[in-house]
Order: structure tokens, then C-alpha cells, then sequence
């Protein structure tokens, strides 16, 4: 069984079109995150949703907006795309907040390629 | 801002030699991960250091957290092609009532048979 799933695995749009990615975990976990890893493989948190709450959210533009229909959800809508959102973002789970002895678990990760 | 820095940035070695990959920092962490990412997956979680010196063995793997919680080492101890992958450490720390890991820039290792 997948823990952590996110759809699609890849996607190839045009600059200034809207996509979403999607996320789900059945660990029954109460946090869930969106990270962007770049080209250099560097992994950063874009979001983090507690119980379908926003608590963390980084410095990203306000074209990326994250939605928790619930606590086993968090899709990722992203409007007006550009090329330097290219990247692989990947989404986790953990328990309770976070906690620093809490490991996340990941998905495989979505890659976006804008034309 | 938590800052990881991770050394070497890449590492290519023989199967059967020794290795040692860094992560430091300025700032103090409550905890420290260990994750290994292969491609086309996401980053899986290898072990979690959390007291000052702990130090923590999974199989040829040795993880060390340093005494003052700003710095952690990971030895591999005849390396296998197995290991190959990016090795990433990420530190947790709190703010805003939650905690976070901030992630180093991952050690890309490669293993020849």
C-alpha cells in the first residue's frame, strides 16, 4: 500500500497556464507538507498543514496555494506558471506537528516541466 | 534562518572503501534526520539523532550527532553499490508553535562495483 501518494508524477505545461497537484496519505497522520526540491537536489518547505490548519508557510509567491480538504489530503494549486517554478515538489506526512523526533514520510514527487 | 551545510557535495568511491559525509551548522537543532533519496523517489528517513553525542548504528551505517546539537556525521563503513544515493540530513527545530526540518544540500554518493 502507498503511504504517501501524489498525482500526477509528471507534468509538461506551457508558461501561464494553472495546474494542481494532488496528495494523499492513508498513515492516518495529522501533518502534511509541500516541498520544492530544484535542480540541485536542493529539498525546501513551501507549506505545512496541521488537521487541515496552515501553520508553516515559507516565502513562496502567491500564485501557489495550498488546500487541505481534509487531513489526509493537501492538493497544491498553482496559478500563472513560470519557468522557474520547474522543479520536483513532494509532498509528506507526519505525526502530530512535526516534532523533531518525528520522521516524515514522502511521496515520489511531481515533475514540473514549464515550456 | 537554519542553515545545513552538507560536505562533500559529491563523493564517488570504490565498493568495499570507507566514507564520511558531513552536515554542519551555526544554529542548534532538537533533533537531527537522516534521510537517503534514490531517483525518481522521494527521501526516506534512515535515522533520527537527538541527544548531544548520540551516536547511532544501522548496519554499516554510523550516524553521530555532535555534543552541542549543531552538527552530525554519517560513516559508511565498506561501501556497497547499494548505497548509492543522495544522502540528505535535515535539522528540526520550532518556530512559529510547530516544528520544521530545514534540509542540507545532500551528499551525492556513488558507489563503483
Amino acid at each position: 500500500d502507498t503511504a504517501v501518494s501524489q498525482t500526477p508524477k509528471y507534468l509538461v505545461t506551457q508558461m501561464g497556464n494553472d495546474k494542481s497537484i494532488k496528495c494523499e496519505q492513508n498513515l492516518g497522520h495529522d501533518t502534511m507538507y509541500w516541498y520544492k526540491q530544484d535542480s540541485k537536489k536542493f529539498l525546501k518547505i513551501m507549506f505545512s498543514y496541521n488537521n487541515k490548519e496552515l501553520i508553516i508557510n515559507e516565502t513562496v509567491p502567491n500564485r501557489f496555494s495550498p488546500k487541505s480538504p481534509d487531513k489526509a489530503h493537501l492538493n497544491l494549486h498553482i496559478n500563472s506558471l513560470e519557468l522557474g517554478d520547474s522543479a520536483v515538489y513532494f509532498c509528506a506526512s507526519s505525526q502530530g506537528l512535526g516534532g523533531g523526533n518525528q520522521p516524515q514520510h514522502f511521496g515520489d514527487g511531481t515533475r514540473l516541466s514549464i515550456l | 534562518t537554519q542553515l545545513l551545510e552538507q560536505s562533500p557535495q559529491f563523493l564517488s568511491i570504490q565498493e568495499g572503501e570507507n566514507l564520511t559525509v558531513y552536515c554542519n551548522s551555526s544554529s542548534v537543532f532538537s533533533s537531527l534526520q537522516w534521510y537517503r533519496q534514490e531517483p525518481g523517489e522521494g527521501p526516506v528517513l534512515l535515522v533520527t539523532v537527538v541527544t548531544g553525542g548520540e551516536v547511532k548504528k544501522l548496519k554499516r551505517l554510523t550516524f553521530q550527532f555532535g555534543d552541542a546539537r549543531k552538527d552530525s556525521s554519517l560513516h559508511i563503513t565498506a561501501a556497497q553499490p547499494g548505497d548509492t544515493g543522495l544522502y540528505l540530513c535535515a535539522g528540526a527545530h520550532s518556530g512559529a508553535g510547530s516544528y520544521q526540518l530545514t534540509f542540507g544540500k545532500g551528499t551525492k554518493l556513488s558507489v563503483i562495483p
